[in-house]
Protein backbone atom coordinates (compact mmCIF):
# COMPACT_ATOMS: atom_id res chain seq x y z
CA UNK A 1 0.00 0.00 0.00
CA UNK A 2 1.31 3.26 -1.09
CA UNK A 3 -1.05 5.79 0.36
CA UNK A 4 -0.52 8.13 3.69
CA UNK A 5 -0.79 5.73 6.87
CA UNK A 6 -1.12 7.29 10.43
CA UNK A 7 -0.75 5.78 13.77
CA UNK A 8 -1.90 4.74 16.19
CA UNK A 9 -5.37 5.38 14.71
CA UNK A 10 -7.00 5.44 18.14
CA UNK A 11 -5.61 6.65 21.10
CA UNK A 12 -7.16 6.78 24.64
CA UNK A 13 -5.55 8.74 27.25
CA UNK A 14 -6.18 10.76 30.44
CA UNK A 15 -6.17 14.42 30.75
CA UNK A 16 -2.86 15.82 31.42
CA UNK A 17 -0.69 12.76 29.67
CA UNK A 18 1.44 13.42 26.44
CA UNK A 19 1.03 11.77 23.37
CA UNK A 20 2.41 11.19 19.77
CA UNK A 21 0.85 10.53 16.57
CA UNK A 22 2.85 9.56 13.27
CA UNK A 23 2.31 10.19 9.74
CA UNK A 24 3.87 8.67 6.69
CA UNK A 25 3.65 10.47 3.73
CA UNK A 26 3.61 9.17 0.37
CA UNK A 27 6.86 7.93 -0.87
CA UNK A 28 8.80 11.47 -2.60
CA UNK A 29 5.57 13.84 -1.75
CA UNK A 30 7.81 16.78 0.09
CA UNK A 31 4.89 18.45 1.50
CA UNK A 32 2.76 17.36 4.15
CA UNK A 33 -0.06 18.61 6.41
CA UNK A 34 -1.73 17.89 9.43
CA UNK A 35 -5.15 18.84 9.97
CA UNK A 36 -7.65 17.83 13.09
CA UNK A 37 -11.47 17.45 12.51
CA UNK A 38 -13.89 17.08 15.55
CA UNK A 39 -17.19 15.55 15.28
CA UNK A 40 -19.73 17.33 12.34
CA UNK A 41 -17.01 19.78 11.14
CA UNK A 42 -14.69 19.33 8.34
CA UNK A 43 -11.11 19.44 8.71
CA UNK A 44 -8.85 22.33 10.28
CA UNK A 45 -5.10 23.31 8.84
CA UNK A 46 -3.06 22.74 12.09
CA UNK A 47 0.81 22.67 10.03
CA UNK A 48 2.30 22.30 7.05
CA UNK A 49 6.28 21.22 6.12
CA UNK A 50 7.56 21.37 3.27
CA UNK A 51 10.51 18.76 3.43
CA UNK A 52 11.59 19.04 6.62
CA UNK A 53 11.03 22.51 7.21
CA UNK A 54 7.76 23.92 9.23
CA UNK A 55 6.63 26.46 7.17
CA UNK A 56 3.27 27.66 8.42
CA UNK A 57 1.53 26.68 12.08
CA UNK A 58 -2.00 27.90 12.80
CA UNK A 59 -3.03 29.66 15.87
CA UNK A 60 -5.05 26.69 16.29
CA UNK A 61 -1.49 24.77 17.32
CA UNK A 62 -1.03 25.90 21.08
CA UNK A 63 1.95 25.89 22.67
CA UNK A 64 1.04 22.47 23.84
CA UNK A 65 1.42 20.80 20.36
CA UNK A 66 4.77 20.29 18.46
CA UNK A 67 5.15 18.92 15.36
CA UNK A 68 8.45 17.31 13.72
CA UNK A 69 9.71 15.94 9.96
CA UNK A 70 13.44 15.64 10.76
CA UNK A 71 14.60 13.91 7.83
CA UNK A 72 11.56 15.11 5.57
CA UNK A 73 10.33 11.84 5.27
CA UNK A 74 8.00 11.02 8.14
CA UNK A 75 5.91 13.18 10.56
CA UNK A 76 5.18 13.08 13.99
CA UNK A 77 2.81 15.18 16.14
CA UNK A 78 3.13 15.62 20.09
CA UNK A 79 0.14 17.47 22.23
CA UNK A 80 1.78 18.00 25.76
CA UNK A 81 -0.84 18.15 28.65
CA UNK A 82 -3.73 16.68 26.90
CA UNK A 83 -6.69 18.21 27.33
CA UNK A 84 -10.42 16.74 26.97
CA UNK A 85 -10.97 19.88 24.07
CA UNK A 86 -8.13 18.04 22.16
CA UNK A 87 -10.15 15.47 21.47
CA UNK A 88 -10.85 14.50 17.94
CA UNK A 89 -9.87 13.18 14.56
CA UNK A 90 -5.89 14.39 13.69
CA UNK A 91 -5.42 13.68 10.02
CA UNK A 92 -2.34 13.65 8.17
CA UNK A 93 -1.95 14.50 3.75
CA UNK A 94 0.60 14.73 1.79
CA UNK A 95 0.92 16.04 -1.93
CA UNK A 96 4.19 16.94 -4.37
CA UNK A 97 4.98 20.35 -5.47
CA UNK A 98 3.55 19.91 -8.71
CA UNK A 99 -0.49 19.16 -8.02
CA UNK A 100 -2.95 20.33 -5.40
CA UNK A 101 -4.22 17.53 -4.67
CA UNK A 102 -3.89 16.37 -1.30
CA UNK A 103 -4.02 12.40 -0.31
CA UNK A 104 -4.98 12.17 3.23
CA UNK A 105 -3.86 8.99 5.66
CA UNK A 106 -6.85 7.39 7.93
CA UNK A 107 -6.37 9.86 10.65
CA UNK A 108 -5.85 9.23 14.80
CA UNK A 109 -8.77 9.18 16.51
CA UNK A 110 -7.72 10.43 20.38
CA UNK A 111 -10.11 10.79 22.94
CA UNK A 112 -8.85 12.65 26.05
CA UNK A 113 -10.51 10.92 29.15
CA UNK B 1 -10.31 34.16 6.95
CA UNK B 2 -11.22 32.23 4.03
CA UNK B 3 -14.62 30.34 4.74
CA UNK B 4 -16.01 28.16 2.94
CA UNK B 5 -19.99 27.50 3.17
CA UNK B 6 -21.32 24.16 2.39
CA UNK B 7 -25.13 23.06 2.01
CA UNK B 8 -27.54 21.77 2.53
CA UNK B 9 -25.51 20.05 5.88
CA UNK B 10 -27.64 16.97 5.55
CA UNK B 11 -29.49 15.07 2.73
CA UNK B 12 -31.94 12.33 3.14
CA UNK B 13 -33.09 11.15 0.10
CA UNK B 14 -34.00 7.47 -1.41
CA UNK B 15 -32.46 5.75 -4.51
CA UNK B 16 -32.41 6.79 -7.71
CA UNK B 17 -33.22 10.69 -6.97
CA UNK B 18 -31.03 13.27 -7.80
CA UNK B 19 -29.19 16.03 -5.47
CA UNK B 20 -26.67 18.56 -5.78
CA UNK B 21 -24.22 19.91 -3.12
CA UNK B 22 -23.16 23.40 -2.83
CA UNK B 23 -20.15 24.87 -1.82
CA UNK B 24 -20.03 29.02 -1.88
CA UNK B 25 -17.07 31.50 -0.67
CA UNK B 26 -16.75 35.16 -1.34
CA UNK B 27 -12.90 34.14 -1.46
CA UNK B 28 -11.08 33.14 -4.83
CA UNK B 29 -9.67 29.80 -5.06
CA UNK B 30 -6.93 28.22 -6.99
CA UNK B 31 -8.32 25.08 -6.51
CA UNK B 32 -10.98 23.47 -5.06
CA UNK B 33 -11.13 19.45 -4.65
CA UNK B 34 -14.12 17.46 -3.59
CA UNK B 35 -13.51 14.55 -0.98
CA UNK B 36 -16.00 11.67 0.07
CA UNK B 37 -15.70 10.61 3.97
CA UNK B 38 -16.80 7.04 5.51
CA UNK B 39 -16.98 7.64 9.48
CA UNK B 40 -13.52 6.78 11.15
CA UNK B 41 -11.45 7.48 7.94
CA UNK B 42 -9.92 9.99 6.09
CA UNK B 43 -11.52 12.20 3.36
CA UNK B 44 -10.78 10.23 0.26
CA UNK B 45 -10.06 12.29 -2.44
CA UNK B 46 -12.89 12.45 -5.41
CA UNK B 47 -11.75 15.61 -7.89
CA UNK B 48 -9.85 18.42 -8.12
CA UNK B 49 -11.00 21.75 -10.30
CA UNK B 50 -8.29 24.42 -11.10
CA UNK B 51 -10.37 26.50 -13.87
CA UNK B 52 -12.84 28.50 -13.48
CA UNK B 53 -15.82 27.20 -15.46
CA UNK B 54 -14.35 23.80 -15.28
CA UNK B 55 -16.93 20.88 -15.12
CA UNK B 56 -15.83 17.13 -14.72
CA UNK B 57 -17.50 14.06 -14.93
CA UNK B 58 -16.82 10.79 -12.66
CA UNK B 59 -19.40 8.32 -13.67
CA UNK B 60 -22.71 9.68 -11.66
CA UNK B 61 -20.96 12.71 -9.99
CA UNK B 62 -20.57 15.86 -11.98
CA UNK B 63 -18.49 18.47 -10.75
CA UNK B 64 -18.18 22.28 -11.33
CA UNK B 65 -16.15 25.54 -10.57
CA UNK B 66 -17.55 28.55 -10.83
CA UNK B 67 -16.22 30.89 -13.22
CA UNK B 68 -15.08 33.19 -10.75
CA UNK B 69 -13.61 30.23 -8.66
CA UNK B 70 -15.63 31.02 -5.57
CA UNK B 71 -18.04 28.63 -5.80
CA UNK B 72 -18.66 25.23 -6.64
CA UNK B 73 -21.12 22.17 -7.06
CA UNK B 74 -21.50 18.48 -6.74
CA UNK B 75 -24.17 17.01 -8.49
CA UNK B 76 -25.50 13.32 -8.27
CA UNK B 77 -27.45 11.70 -10.81
CA UNK B 78 -29.62 8.56 -9.51
CA UNK B 79 -27.78 8.57 -6.06
CA UNK B 80 -27.62 4.90 -4.52
CA UNK B 81 -27.08 3.40 -1.14
CA UNK B 82 -23.19 3.62 -1.77
CA UNK B 83 -23.09 6.96 -1.61
CA UNK B 84 -24.12 7.76 1.22
CA UNK B 85 -21.35 9.32 3.39
CA UNK B 86 -19.80 12.59 4.36
CA UNK B 87 -19.09 14.86 1.43
CA UNK B 88 -16.78 17.55 1.74
CA UNK B 89 -15.23 20.78 -0.17
CA UNK B 90 -12.09 22.20 0.23
CA UNK B 91 -10.36 24.87 -1.28
CA UNK B 92 -6.91 26.33 -1.46
CA UNK B 93 -6.91 30.11 -1.28
CA UNK B 94 -5.58 32.08 -4.35
CA UNK B 95 -4.24 34.95 -2.09
CA UNK B 96 -1.13 35.09 -0.12
CA UNK B 97 1.41 32.36 0.55
CA UNK B 98 -0.90 29.93 1.80
CA UNK B 99 1.34 26.75 1.29
CA UNK B 100 -1.42 24.60 -0.27
CA UNK B 101 -3.02 24.38 2.91
CA UNK B 102 -6.76 23.69 2.45
CA UNK B 103 -9.62 25.52 3.78
CA UNK B 104 -12.69 23.24 4.33
CA UNK B 105 -16.47 23.65 4.31
CA UNK B 106 -18.55 22.50 7.34
CA UNK B 107 -19.63 18.96 5.03
CA UNK B 108 -22.40 17.50 3.36
CA UNK B 109 -23.89 14.12 5.41
CA UNK B 110 -25.80 12.35 2.79
CA UNK B 111 -28.00 9.50 3.33
CA UNK B 112 -29.00 7.55 0.54
CA UNK B 113 -31.96 5.31 1.61
CA UNK B 114 -32.73 1.61 -0.65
Amino acid sequence: DTGVSQDPRHKITKRGQNVTFRCDPISEHNRLYWYRQTLGQGPEFLTYFQNEAQLEKSRLLSDRFSAERPKGSFSTLEIQRTEQGDSAMYLCASTEDSTDTQYFGPGTRLTVL
Amino acid sequence: TQLLEQSPQFLSIQEGENLTVYCNSSSVFSSLQWYRQEPGEGPVLLVTVVTGGEVKKLKRLTFQFGDARKDSSLHITAAQPGDTGLYLCAGDWAGGTSYGKLTFGQGTILTVHP
